[in-house]
């Protein structure tokens, strides 16, 4: 079975704080990617990557760096948390041509 | 963005009924993929379609990819408790692409 797991379930954070989500995958996967998820707005790609040291903005990179230095493992960077960005955070897999997978999600509050 | 239609947006049933819920999209897609997403937690891939007019089950769970190639369906039969949550349905324009999403149908099932 595809697993996608990501570092944290909750995560409560102060405005103005680095925050790291982390995301690793045991397929193999070539393809990772960091959507978030709210409200009426369904789920929006933030960034995603197609290899090692790989990055292509999504919809919505603003606010938002990534790194992926080993195939395994995407992380998600906000470099100065704003409360506009407490959301549902969603990881991805996928292997070339195939569906994506999904990790558990990261529940962040910014205060 | 390219936009998906899902409907309907919401759906309350009561327990052994039949569900069908659809989308559909102005482009065409190379791949319609069907998720579910329980409370506080990620999406899980219930079905993939990969060629037009291919109709996959999944258990209960039945989806189409549309002759088309810019509609798909998703029919659950003989509801049950559990299979509340949001469903959504996402289109791929080329394989190993990025993923287009579909707003969501909530589904409830009363006992």
């Amino acid at each position: 079975d595809v697993k996608v797991t990501q570092s944290s379930r909750y995560l409560v954070k102060r405005t103005g704080e680095k925050v790291f989500l982390e995301c690793v995958q045991d397929m193999d996967h070539e393809n990772m990617f960091w959507y978030r998820q709210d409200p009426g707005l369904g789920l929006r790609l933030i960034y995603f990557s197609y290899d090692v040291k790989m990055k292509e903005k999504g919809d919505i990179p603003e606010g938002y760096s990534v790194s992926r230095e080993k195939k395994e493992r995407f992380s998600l960077i906000l470099e100065s948390a704003s409360t506009n960005q407490t959301s549902m955070y969603l990881c991805a897999s996928s292997s070339g041509r195939r569906e994506q997978y999904f990790g558990p999600g990261t529940r962040l509050t910014v205060t | 963005g390219q936009q998906l239609n899902q409907s309907p947006q919401s759906m309350f049933i009561q327990e052994g009924e039949d569900v069908s819920m659809n989308c559909t999209s102005s482009s065409i897609f190379n791949t319609w993929l069907w998720y579910k997403q329980d409370p506080g937690e990620g999406p899980v891939l219930l079905i993939a379609l990969y060629k037009a007019g291919e109709l996959t089950s999944n258990g209960r769970l039945t989806a189409q990819f549309g002759i088309t190639r810019k509609d798909s369906f998703l029919n659950i039969s003989a509801s049950i408790p559990s299979d509340v949550g949001i469903y959504f349905c996402a289109g791929q324009f080329t394989s190993g692409s990025r993923l287009t999403f579909g707003e969501g149908t909530q589904l409830t099932v009363n006992p």
